[in-house]
């Protein structure tokens, strides 16, 4: 078990361009979550899938973000004509499928838009 | 909704004892968290508690909730610097993510 492992660790871009982030969860954890975290603040909930089923997303996920989980396992997220209020930490978690297992998260992306 | 609050920083002397508080507010939390996060790192699981438990001990750390006050605490024993991070209370306030407060900052003194 090599728990969850997020790429790149760090991502300067400028405003305006696409970044891509990738998430490998736990080995037979069918859920994964993408969470975002600003400085000086807790995680806040972004999307979650069910194998590749995309189930939920929140209102923080604007038209400009996309995340994808084709085969059910690896994960992207990806953020279109990045803006300086994207600059944060964006984290992955996964659980088995049992409800209320806790959530074993990455170290993160930490995305900064010059 | 789901508004969870802690302190924002707890200075402790090495060897003593540490507790940080936490208060949520939705009843539904069928299970309550700790993590710690150390700079420039992602959220590490300390230990969870399920709503129908009053405390839980592993190791140096025990967990207390009062579930009428919508309070949870986090008792690190004998603290250690390498203990100085960030603690966030999560709830999941019976959803399928979870819900964070802002983390609290302990500092240890050597």
């Amino acid at each position: 078990d090599t728990g969850v492992s997020q790429n790149p660790r760090h991502k300067i871009t400028k405003r305006g361009q696409n970044v891509t982030f990738r998430c490998d969860p736990i080995s037979e954890h069918n859920r994964l979550y993408w969470y975002r975290q600003t400085l000086g603040q807790g995680p806040e909930f972004l999307t979650y899938f069910q194998n590749e089923a995309q189930l939920e997303k929140s209102r923080l996920l604007s038209d400009r973000f996309s995340a994808e989980r084709p085969k059910g396992s690896f994960s992207t997220l990806e953020i279109q004509r990045t803006e300086q209020g994207d600059s944060a930490m964006y984290l992955c978690a996964s659980t088995p499928t049992e409800s209320n297992q806790p959530q074993h998260f990455g170290d993160g992306t930490r995305l900064s838009i010059l | 909704g789901e508004d969870v609050e802690q302190s924002l920083f707890l200075s402790v002397r090495e060897g003593d004892s540490s507790v940080i508080n936490c208060t949520y507010t939705d009843s539904s939390s069928t299970y309550l968290y700790w993590y710690k996060q150390e700079p420039g790192a992602g959220l590490q699981l300390l230990t969870y508690i399920f709503s129908n438990m009053d405390m839980k001990q592993d190791q140096r750390l025990t967990v207390l909730l009062n579930k009428k006050d919508k309070h949870l605490s986090l008792r690190i024993a004998d603290t250690q610097t390498g203990d100085s991070a960030i603690y966030f209370c999560a709830e999941n306030a019976g959803a399928n993510n979870l819900f964070f407060g802002t983390g609290t900052r302990l500092t240890v003194i050597p």
